[in-house]
């Protein structure tokens, strides 16, 4: 069973600009959440989408968006960035009991 | 809301030594446990989870937890490490919030086997 894969991997972007981010989760899961990692602030919730709702949302700006689809892919988007949108960007499926991670996107804004 | 603290940023220790890293939570409801490794430009690795039963948890690599509720504890072990166990290691928490689910993490402690 393969597992839950991001892309890109990495991305750099200047301030001001948009992002998005793709997330495929393991197959049967119809969970994915997304969450921001920095060195600052660690590891925080973004949001959480099941069959293509938004079910959970974490406290971060307007600027961060996403959205799934019918196939539970999801897409992460953030407008304008800023450079403290620099991060470790993790997709996870699965449920409430256990959360398998993708390898994450690396996003550097310049 | 719940919370989770690793009172220990970083934890040096030797080779075949044996390990813990501390781990207490808050939360006013029941909560799900896990701890979860990180490896250097990687995602996280679920290491052992903690739903119910038996407070003593096994997981992958030679790792167990023990579950106290009354210290809101679940300190992760090893009894001997090896230099592939450096990594940094993640607590947290799950708690089914309004419909959904939302994992509260620690701040992390860094492992570092030392020879």
């Amino acid at each position: 069973k393969a597992g839950v894969t991001q892309t890109p991997r990495y991305l750099i972007k200047t301030r001001g600009q948009q992002v998005t981010l793709s997330c495929s989760p393991i197959s049967g899961h119809r969970s994915v959440s997304w969450y921001q990692q920095t060195p600052g602030q660690g590891l925080q919730f973004l949001f959480e989408y099941f069959s293509e709702t938004q079910r959970n949302k974490g406290n971060f700006p307007g600027r961060f968006s996403g959205r799934q689809f019918s196939n539970s892919r999801s897409e992460m988007n953030v407008s304008t960035l800023e450079l403290g949108d620099s991060a470790l960007y993790l997709c996870a499926s699965g449920g409430l009991n256990e959360q398998f991670f993708g390898p994450g996107t690396r996003l550097t804004v310049l | 809301a719940q919370s989770v603290t690793q009172l220990d940023s970083q934890v040096p220790v030797f080779e075949e030594a044996p390990v813990e890293l501390r781990c207490n939570y808050s939360s006013s409801v029941s909560v799900y446990l896990f701890w979860y490794v990180q490896y250097p430009n990687q995602g996280l690795q679920l290491l052992l989870k903690y739903l119910s039963g038996s407070t003593l948890v096994k997981g992958i690599n030679g790792f167990e937890a023990e579950f106290n509720k009354s210290q809101t504890s679940f300190h992760l072990r090893k009894p001997s490490v090896h230099i592939s166990d450096t990594a940094e290691y993640f607590c947290a928490v799950n708690r089914f919030t309004g419909g959904g689910n939302k994992l509260t993490f620690g701040t992390g402690t860094q492992l570092k086997v030392e020879l």
